[in-house]
C-alpha cells in the first residue's frame, strides 16, 4: 500500500531558528513530491520536486529529494511567526494519483 | 478570482440527511479531485475525474457517497445518510493534463458538521 510519512508530527521554536521537516514515502510509479503549507484554510503549493529537479529553494525555504533514501526534506531557515503552520508532503503515483502525509504541525513563536 | 471555489463553505446538518456539495475547479483545468481532511491528518483522497470521467474512486468512499462531474466543468459530491464520521473538511482540488506539473489548486473547503 502507497504510504507518506512526515515527521516530527509537531514542532515548537522560537523566531529565527532553523527547521528542517522530513517525508518518506513507499510508493508504487513514483513521479514526484510535493509541498503545501495549510494555515487555517486549504494547503498551498510551496515546491515540487521530480528526478529532473531535486532541489529547490525559495527565499528562506528549500527542498530536496533524496530518490534512493525515498525522502526529502524540507528546510525553512530564520523562521518567523508566520511560517506557523502545518507542512504536508504528498507524492504522485502514476498520472493522477496523490497520496498525503499526515503533516508536521509547526509553531515559531515570537 | 479565478481560483478554485466551493460551495457552502460550512454546513451543519443533523445525522440521517442528506447533504450536495459544490466546487468549481480553475477553467482550463480537466482534472478535478475531492478529499476527505480530519484533524490532525492530511488530506484523504475519495475520488478523481478527468473532464467528465470519474476514474477512481477511493475504496474507504462507502456507497453513501456519489459525485458527478456533468460536463466536465462543476464538480457535485453527494453524501447520503449522513453519519456523524462524515464530519470533517471536503476539499476539492483541480489540476491541468499535460501542463508537466504536479501541482494540484486548492479550494477553501466545505467544513460539514454532522449533528
Amino acid at each position: 500500500e502507497d504510504k507518506v510519512v512526515q515527521s516530527p508530527l509537531s514542532l515548537v521554536v522560537h523566531e529565527g531558528d532553523t527547521v528542517t521537516l522530513n517525508c518518506s514515502y513507499e510508493v508504487t510509479n513514483f513521479r514526484s513530491l510535493l509541498w503545501y503549507k495549510q494555515e487555517k484554510k486549504a494547503p498551498t503549493f510551496l515546491f515540487m520536486l521530480t528526478s529532473s529537479g531535486i532541489e529547490k529553494k525559495s527565499g528562506r525555504l528549500s527542498s530536496i529529494l533524496d530518490k534512493k533514501e525515498l525522502s526529502s526534506i524540507l528546510n525553512i531557515t530564520a523562521t518567523q511567526t508566520g511560517d506557523s503552520a502545518i507542512y504536508l508532503c504528498a507524492v504522485t503515483s502514476g498520472t493522477y494519483k496523490y497520496i498525503f502525509g499526515t503533516g508536521t504541525r509547526l509553531k515559531v513563536l515570537a | 478570482d479565478t481560483g478554485v471555489s466551493q460551495d457552502p463553505r460550512h454546513k451543519i446538518t443533523k445525522r440521517g440527511q442528506n447533504v450536495t456539495f459544490r466546487c468549481d475547479p480553475i477553467s482550463e483545468h480537466n482534472r478535478l479531485y475531492w478529499y476527505r481532511q480530519t484533524l490532525g491528518q492530511g488530506p484523504e483522497f475519495l475520488t478523481y475525474f478527468q473532464n467528465e470521467a470519474q476514474l477512481e474512486k477511493s475504496r474507504l468512499l462507502s456507497d453513501r457517497f456519489s459525485a458527478e462531474r456533468p460536463k466536465g466543468s462543476f464538480s457535485t459530491l453527494e453524501i447520503q445518510r449522513t453519519e456523524q464520521g462524515d464530519s470533517a473538511m471536503y476539499l476539492c482540488a483541480s489540476s491541468r493534463e499535460g501542463s508537466g506539473s504536479y501541482e494540484q489548486y486548492f479550494g477553501p473547503g466545505t467544513r460539514l458538521t454532522v449533528t
